[in-house]
């Protein structure tokens, strides 16, 4: 199946601070890529959908300038949370797709604000 | 709209026993369903889909599913269990077969395998 790479697996900041998160289909074109967060023991909750070239539509109740996301080209997508605290402290998961085949899932990234 | 209840939050079998993991789900369309598994701090890895075709689905590591429309259930089944299953399992509903379309998770269900 096709690969969908996160970058970094695992990152600690201070409060206060800005971190970025990479998302990256290895193998295939991805037109679409979905932002997940996942607190311990939950499920993923879906944080914002992004296409290529466009805006990322964010859901209900996700702060678009807290959480921005970049879908720069076809396998890239990032997501900077700025201004990172402590309740920010997550797991967070990509997935990516081109618009006729399945969501394919990153590894996740631990994000730890101190 | 669309939902999905995972009726277990946790299950324990014996090591070589059959699994059950419930899974039902609600849906305006012909959705598309879905089982992950998650081992602990790991991503998700897809174990098998339905997409309108069979209505029973095998997937990998010897598990399988059935889609029951009458029912709304998506159970998925192993006949026998194995110590690498213990993980957590994730239910997943989606109006289409097309991967750019939002998916609904359930809340999942963790597995715990006795020796």
């Amino acid at each position: 199946g096709a690969v969908v790479s996160q970058h970094p697996s695992r990152v600690i900041c201070k409060s206060g601070t800005s971190v970025k998160i990479e998302c990256r289909s290895l193998d295939f074109q991805a037109t679409t890529m979905f932002w997940y967060r996942q607190f311990p023991k939950q499920s993923l909750m879906l944080m914002a959908t992004s296409n290529e070239g466009s805006k990322a539509t964010y859901e209900q109740g996700v702060e678009k300038d807290k959480f921005l996301i970049n879908h720069a080209s076809l396998t890239l997508s990032t997501l900077t949370v700025t201004s990172a605290h402590p309740e920010d402290s997550s797991f967070y998961i990509c997935s990516a797709s081109h618009s006729y085949n399945e969501q394919f899932f990153g590894p996740g990234t631990r994000l730890t604000v101190l | 709209a669309q939902s999905v209840t995972q009726l277990d939050s946790h299950v324990s079998v014996s090591e070589g026993t059959p699994v059950l993991l419930r899974c039902n789900y609600s849906s305006s369309y012909s959705p598309s369903l879905f089982w992950y598994v998650q081992h602990p701090n790991k991503g998700l890895q897809l174990l098998l889909k339905y997409t309108s075709a069979a209505t029973l689905v095998k997937g990998i590591n010897g598990f399988e599913a059935e889609f029951k429309k009458s029912e709304t259930s998506f159970h998925l089944t192993k006949p026998s269990a194995h110590m690498s299953d213990a993980a957590e399992y994730f239910c997943v509903v989606s109006p289409t077969n097309f991967g750019n379309e939002k998916l609904t998770f359930g809340t999942g269900t963790r597995l715990t395998i006795i020796p």
